[in-house]
C-alpha cells in the first residue's frame, strides 16, 4: 500500500519568519515523484514544489525548499520570508511511474501578520 | 490557456436523486482523474484515466458511481442513487503524463446531499 502522512492538521507562522511542513511517506516504488501542493481557501489546487526521487538535490522554488530524505521517506517543506498569501492548506502528494497518486490529509497553514 | 473546467460548482439535491458533474481538462493532457475531497481532508482518487481508458477505478464505488470519458477529452462522473455521504467537493485533474508531470486541478464541484 502507498501511503503519505502529514503530522501537522495545522501550523502557523509569523509574516516574514520560516516554517517547515512536514510529510512522511511510504512506497514499495523505486522510482516515484513527490509534490506539494497549496489550496487556498475556496480556490484551487496549485502545484508549489515537486521532487524527483532519483535526485539527491533538494528542489527549491523562489521561498520554497524541500528537504528530501529519501532513505528516511521524509519529504518536508520550507517556507522562508512567509507572507499572507502563503495562507492555505497545503498536500503532500506522491506519484508513481505507473501513475498511482496518493495525498495526504493536508497542514492548514495560518500566517500571522 | 484556458485550465481545467469543471460544472456546476455547487449542487444540491435530495438523497435517491441522480446526480451527474462534468470536466473539461487542458487540452493535450492524456491522463485525466476524478478526486473525492472530504472537509479537512485530502483528495482521494475515484478514478483515473489515460485517454479514454479507466486505468484505475478501485477506489471507485461502481455500485452508485459511474464515468466516462468519451474520445479521450471530456469526462463525466455520475452518482445514482445519491446517499448522504456523498456530500463532499469533487475535483477532476488532468495531467500531460502520469506519474511524472504535475496535475492541473479544477475548482471542484461542491455536491450537497439533503
Amino acid at each position: 500500500a502507498q501511503t503519505v502522512t502529514q503530522s501537522q492538521p495545522e501550523m502557523s507562522v509569523q509574516e516574514a519568519e520560516t516554517v517547515t511542513l512536514s510529510c512522511t511517506y511510504d512506497t514499495s516504488e523505486s522510482d516515484y515523484y513527490l509534490f506539494w501542493y497549496k489550496q487556498p481557501p475556496s480556490r484551487q489546487m496549485i502545484l508549489v514544489i515537486r521532487q524527483e526521487a532519483y535526485k539527491q538535490q533538494n528542489a527549491t522554488e523562489n521561498r520554497f525548499s524541500v528537504n528530501f530524505q529519501k532513505a528516511a521517506k521524509s519529504f518536508s517543506l520550507k517556507i522562508s520570508d512567509s507572507q499572507l498569501g502563503d495562507a492555505a492548506m497545503y498536500f503532500c502528494a506522491l506519484s508513481t511511474n505507473a501513475g498511482k497518486s496518493t495525498f495526504g490529509d493536508g497542514t492548514t497553514l495560518t500566517v500571522k501578520p | 490557456e484556458a485550465g481545467v473546467v469543471q460544472s456546476p460548482r455547487y449542487k444540491i439535491i435530495e438523497k435517491k436523486q441522480p446526480v451527474a458533474f462534468w470536466c473539461n481538462p487542458i487540452s493535450g493532457h492524456n491522463t485525466l482523474y476524478w478526486y473525492l475531497q472530504n472537509l479537512g481532508q485530502g483528495p482521494e482518487l475515484l478514478i483515473r484515466y489515460e485517454n479514454e481508458e479507466a486505468v484505475d477505478d478501485s477506489q471507485l464505488p461502481k455500485d452508485r458511481f459511474s464515468a466516462e470519458r468519451l474520445k479521450g477529452v471530456d469526462s463525466t462522473l455520475k452518482i445514482q442513487p445519491a446517499e448522504l455521504g456523498d456530500s463532499a467537493v469533487y475535483l477532476c485533474a488532468s495531467s500531460l503524463f502520469r506519474g511524472s508531470s504535475e496535475q492541473f486541478f479544477g475548482p471542484g464541484t461542491r455536491l450537497t446531499v439533503l
